[in-house]
């Protein structure tokens, strides 16, 4: 596609419950970046992709939370049994190279009732 | 580790007037810059970006910042806003320790409101 692409747009589940969101970068870009924008502390970096790997996932708030990435394409990140401090709005971005990230796509608006 | 300050919550214009949104940062050397905008139910969108060179950095949208490095300052720019500018605004610090500007850090925004 022409933008980043996440999926699902909104998501409503249960305490506990495990979560999967996707994220389709830009085709060609080789970098992936996933944020989290939560009211009560904005934005926030989580994880970052050089291709498949993962060379800084300093901002995963915890082990419930986990990412991949594979092909070097598409990403989806987990959170197992979540919580409703995991309310937030999740957002992928891509780019070439390391030049930050460069291009948002529209989120995942999680709710955690 | 690297933090940034966005003074101004909310500020409001008139249309045709000249915009001024300030971000302040602090970082033990120069770090990588970055504006975005967000409108309503958006993504991110990158308004412009400071790696080095030209301390004025031109973007899209008729937008320009400024690094100050004496003021520790990176502030937004426009000269003429149109009501379509109405949105919020982060600005985002990157550190450069690791030769990429992937782990940003971002103010907490200000949101800009045009009055016709």
């Amino acid at each position: 596609g022409a933008g980043v692409s996440q999926s699902p747009s909104n998501k409503v589940t249960e305490k506990g419950k495990d979560v999967e969101l996707r994220c389709d970068p830009i085709s060609g870009h080789t970098a992936l970046y996933w944020y989290r924008q939560s009211l009560g502390q904005g934005l926030e970096f989580l994880i970052y992709f050089q291709g498949n790997s993962a060379p800084d996932k300093s901002g995963l708030p915890s082990d419930r939370f986990s990412a991949e990435r594979t092909g070097g394409s598409v990403s989806t990140l987990t959170i197992q049994r979540t919580q409703q401090e995991d309310s937030a709005v999740y957002l992928c971005a891509s780019s070439l190279g390391q030049g930050g990230p460069i291009y948002f796509g529209e989120g995942s608006w999680l709710t955690v009732v | 580790a690297q933090s940034v300050t966005q003074p101004d919550i909310h500020i409001t214009v008139s249309e045709g007037a000249s915009l001024e949104l300030r971000c302040n940062y602090s970082y033990g050397a120069t770090p990588y810059l970055f504006w975005y905008v967000q409108s309503p139910g958006q993504g991110l969108q990158l308004l412009l970006k400071y790696f080095s060179g030209d301390t004025l950095v031109q973007g899209i949208k008729g937008f320009e910042a400024e690094f100050k490095r004496s003021q520790s300052s990176f502030n937004l720019r426009k000269p003429s806003v149109h009501w379509s500018d109405a949105a919020e605004y982060f600005c985002a610090v990157g550190a450069r320790g690791t030769g990429t500007a992937s782990k940003l850090t971002f103010g907490t925004g200000t949101r800009l409101q045009v009055t016709l």
